[in-house]
């Protein structure tokens, strides 16, 4: 089945305390990205990465970092977590260049920072 | 830069009722996407529609309607005969072209939908 996998589903952690959220997709996809939600504000990329190695900000990337070693994998790291990250995330992907196709999103994670 | 407005934070209706959730976008691209989201009470993101901006068709999916206005960028979005399940947060979307190619979404702040029996 053709799916976005994040872990893990929620997580409580304290401040300063390193993390991180584990995003896979099993399509072959180029494009893959990471949203935050909050309430009243919508979804707003984090990052994004069109392809193995290649990384880029989106509009709120302060205090995040993301690597893309392999193409199927595009981990979401929080060196140093603060209460204002704690909100529900989203990985997606897609295929690069392809208008027609829709986002796919993971299942969310939602992470509590104390 | 582009932008997208729900306006409607919460909706309130009764079982059976119709509803339609409002989006307006603003871009100075002649070429890009419209979607809907449902995000149900357990939380992922469910994907309804898109919609390219060269075609204006109105849409019906079942009990869902799409009305997709360019002289007034809108793209609302009806529930006819709503349902208790039919409950969720909504998010009205537009695609924003990246580096390359890629796509970006930039979401509404969503509209929570409430259906009481």
């Amino acid at each position: 089945e053709a799916q976005v996998t994040q872990n893990p589903r929620y997580l409580i952690t304290v401040t300063g305390k390193k993390l991180t959220v584990t995003c896979s997709q099993n399509m072959n996809h180029e494009y893959m990205s990471w949203y935050r939600q909050d309430p009243g504000l919508g979804l707003r990329q984090i990052y994004y990465s069109m392809n193995v190695e290649v990384t880029d900000k989106g509009d709120v990337p302060e205090g995040y970092k993301v690597s893309r070693k392999e193409k199927r994998n595009f981990p979401l790291i929080l060196e140093s977590p603060s209460p204002n990250q704690t909100s529900l995330y989203f990985c997606a992907s897609s295929y690069r260049q392809d208008y027609n196709s829709p986002l796919h999103f993971g299942n969310g994670t939602r992470l509590t920072v104390t | 830069a582009q932008k997208v407005t729900q306006a409607q934070t919460e909706i309130s209706v009764v079982e059976k009722e119709d509803v339609t959730l409002d989006c307006v976008y603003e871009t100075r691209d002649t070429t890009y996407y419209l979607f809907w989201y449902k995000q149900p009470p357990s939380g992922e993101l469910v994907f309804l529609i898109r919609r390219n901006s060269f075609d204006e068709q109105n849409e019906i999916s079942g009990r869902y309607s799409w009305n997709f206005q360019k002289s007034t960028s809108s793209f609302n979005f009806t529930i006819t005969a709503s349902q208790v399940v039919d409950s969720a947060v909504y998010f009205c979307a537009l695609s924003e072209a990246q580096y390359q190619g890629a796509q970006k979404l930039v979401f509404g702040q969503g509209t929570r939908l409430t259906i009481n029996p």
